[in-house]
């Protein structure tokens, strides 16, 4: 089964307003991560917290994790028509083992 | 300094044919990783090299694929022979150190279309 899933599957949204997309997990994790894939081109690293942090901010991005829950929430402030991309998180497991484990993505609309 | 990059960028076959990809990774980067997205699916893992040697190939969905990396620079993955299924895109990826806080940079993907 999925270690990753997200919700929601899609969101579409104007400009400049605040989009939120989640993630939950089933296992232990060492870090979760968020990446950004448009069209055609390779996934982009945004942003990695650890197990043992709480919130974490990289510019427009605010990324929360509940390890209580086995969830994440990535928050994209002021979005802009360039956001437009899926959004995926994934997982490094407590397994020693780096590789990432990935949900099966949010495609974001952003509207002029 | 220049990405991951992969060749080629597409690539259609027809089931029973041959094919093979190829992954450069950023360079001074040991750890190399393929993953794959299938139609609709999500990405999953299908290796990872450190150096030349494969550290963890639990991904590998069966025989048909081979990875290598001789000399530990740039990576292949080969298909053979090649069916319907396998349509998707394979993703490389590098990464500078062994822990699992270093961040994994992708290469764009080839997109795998068997007729």
């Amino acid at each position: 089964s999925q270690q990753g899933e997200e919700d929601p599957q899609a969101l579409s949204i104007q400009e400049g307003e605040n989009a939120t997309m989640n993630c939950s997990y089933k296992t232990s994790i060492n870090n979760l991560q968020w990446y950004r894939q448009n069209s055609g081109r390779g996934l982009v690293h945004l942003i990695l917290i650890r197990s043992n942090e709480r919130e974490k901010h990289s510019g427009r991005l605010r990324v929360t994790l509940d390890t209580s829950k086995k969830s994440s929430s990535l928050l994209i402030t002021a979005s802009r028509a360039a956001d437009t991309a899926s959004y995926f998180c994934a997982t490094v497991l407590n397994t020693g083992f780096q590789k990432l484990v990935f949900g099966t993505g949010t495609r974001l609309l952003v509207s002029p | 300094e220049a990405g991951v990059t992969q060749f080629p960028s597409h690539s259609v076959i027809e089931k029973g044919q041959t094919v093979t990809l190829r992954c450069d990774p950023i360079s001074g980067h040991d750890n190399l990783y393929w993953y794959r997205r299938v139609m609709g699916k999500e990405i999953k893992f299908l290796l990872h090299f450190v150096k030349e040697s494969k550290q963890d190939e639990s991904g590998m969905p069966n025989n048909r694929f081979l990875a290598e990396r001789t000399g530990g620079t740039y990576s292949t993955l080969k298909v053979q022979p090649a069916e319907l299924e396998d349509s998707g895109v394979y993703f490389c990826a590098s990464s500078e150190g062994a822990g699992s806080s270093y961040e994994q940079y992708f290469g764009p993907g080839t997109r795998l279309t068997v007729t």
